[in-house]
């Protein structure tokens, strides 16, 4: 069965820092992991898909890592900004199938 | 532009009570999921369907229900309304083109409250 963590569960940066959220799951056998941000009160938004068989994804100031042989992805989010402060989750798929077992997420706050 | 809504965006219902949220797509995907999110649980898969006529049972399904009519909606039903349903629920869609390319695109959310 596939577990998915997030550490930390929180995290406080000053504007303009670059930081890492880690993720690791426990079945390697994913087709893929994505990365949503989800705003208060709102639903999720997509930010990264990262197949199975690729290593990296880039979008914007936005970079997700897979090892899938060590069960680990990092978003990593470069120049910080206020508008980035929102919960980030990650989710793996599950065992050769299309659902997505997802983490409890880490809540970033970008101070100005 | 094709979407995703969910309607009610708010609920209050009283337990014991049937209550069915909608769900409806517009891009024609194959798949679709219903979720609920919870403090301290993150959110947990109750049912999904990979087309029409096809429903599977999520990882927290007992006192739910789904059915797949047409390839746009996906209704979830609360068979007897129980406190412990109280959540935020979330539908969610994707297109089956190859394995570890579904996307999975999110609805904004239904807020159920049974008292």
């Amino acid at each position: 069965k596939q577990e998915v963590t997030q550490i930390p569960a929180a995290l406080s940066v000053p504007e303009g820092e670059n930081l890492v959220l880690n993720c690791s799951f426990t079945d390697s056998a994913i087709y893929n992991l994505q990365w949503f941000r989800q705003d208060p009160g709102k639903g999720l938004t997509s930010l990264l898909l990262i197949q199975s068989s690729q290593r990296e994804q880039t979008s914007g100031r936005l970079n997700a890592s897979l090892d899938k042989s060590s069960g680990r992805s990092t978003l990593y989010i470069a120049a910080s900004q206020p508008g980035d402060s929102a919960t980030y989750l990650c989710a793996a798929t599950q065992g050769g199938s299309e659902k997505l077992v997802f983490g409890k997420g880490t809540k970033l706050t970008v101070n100005p | 532009d094709a979407e995703i809504t969910q309607s009610p965006r708010h609920k209050i219902t009283e337990t014991g009570r049937q209550v069915t949220l909608a769900c409806h797509q517009t891009w024609n995907h194959n798949n679709m999921f219903w979720y609920r999110q919870d403090l301290g649980h993150g959110l947990r898969l109750i049912h999904y369907s990979y087309g029409v006529q096809d429903t599977n049972k999520g990882e927290v399904s007992d006192g739910y229900s789904v059915s797949r009519s047409n390839t746009e909606d996906l209704p979830l039903t609360l068979e007897s309304a129980a406190s412990s349903q109280t959540s935020v629920y979330f539908c969610a869609s994707s297109y089956l083109r190859d394995r570890g390319l579904n996307e999975q695109f999110f609805g904004p959310g239904t807020r159920l409250t049974v008292l």
